[in-house]
């Protein structure tokens, strides 16, 4: 089965960091470009990061840069966002998703995770 | 970075209606057009990708259509599983920017 799962969230204080997780498993990881995708509470979609499949092309959506780096581990069929300098309104469910199409950033996004919550609030 | 509308951001319909939705782009992306479904509490979910073409598994009530900055997503007659909102999203470039989404409720 297809699958991914997002782990890390929780709370945090504003300013402060923390690592988000994606364990991936039942397709060729290493094949596809992932993402991160957030929506705030009541909010719409937002991408966040994206990473290509060999980590030589990453984007980042303009709310995060300088703030958030995206990183995978093909061995160990991982994907990771590190969120530094939180903010409030960095407050949302935050989903995996993998790229549809082999050896490109770019793509639909056909396999999502669960999501996980972080909330940054003093 | 291309910006994306969705209209209307909410509608009211019963089962066995014809929906659709719209979504522009600011600039043309070609056809590097997705939809996405939403139901609540879940992730989102792949239903249109290239514009027009069905996603393996996603009934066929669903079809997409358009390319440049406009384009469609239709419902040919809306069960009650299809309640939802929907999102649209451009994969031309980076950011890969959503839609702000349709809200579609029962009537």
């Amino acid at each position: 089965e297809v699958q991914l799962v997002e782990s890390g969230g929780g709370l945090v204080q504003p300013g402060r960091s923390l690592r988000l997780s994606c364990a991936a498993s039942g397709f060729t990881f290493d094949d596809y470009a992932m993402h991160w995708v957030r929506q705030a509470p009541g909010k719409g979609l937002e991408w966040v990061s994206g990473i290509s499949w060999n980590s030589g092309s990453i984007g980042y959506a303009d709310s995060v840069k300088g703030r958030f780096t995206i990183s995978r581990d093909n061995a160990k069929n991982s994907l990771y966002l590190q969120m530094n300098s939180l903010r409030a309104e960095d407050t949302a469910l935050y989903y995996c998703a993998k790229g549809s199409v082999a050896g490109t950033l770019y793509g639909a996004f056909d396999i999502w995770g669960q999501g996980t919550m972080v909330t940054v609030s003093s | 970075d291309i910006q994306m509308t969705q209209s209307p951001s909410s509608l009211s319909a019963s089962v066995g209606d014809r929906v659709t939705i719209t979504c522009r782009a600011s600039q043309s992306i070609s056809s590097y057009l997705n939809w996405y479904q939403q139901k609540p509490g879940k992730a989102p979910k792949l239903l249109i990708y290239a514009a027009s073409s069905l996603q393996s598994g996603v009934p066929s009530r669903f079809s997409g259509s358009g390319s440049g900055t406009d384009f469609t997503l239709t419902i040919s007659s809306l069960q009650p599983e299809d309640f939802a909102t929907y999102y649209c999203q451009q994969s031309y470039s980076t950011p890969g920017t959503f839609g702000p989404g349709t809200k579609v409720d029962i009537k």
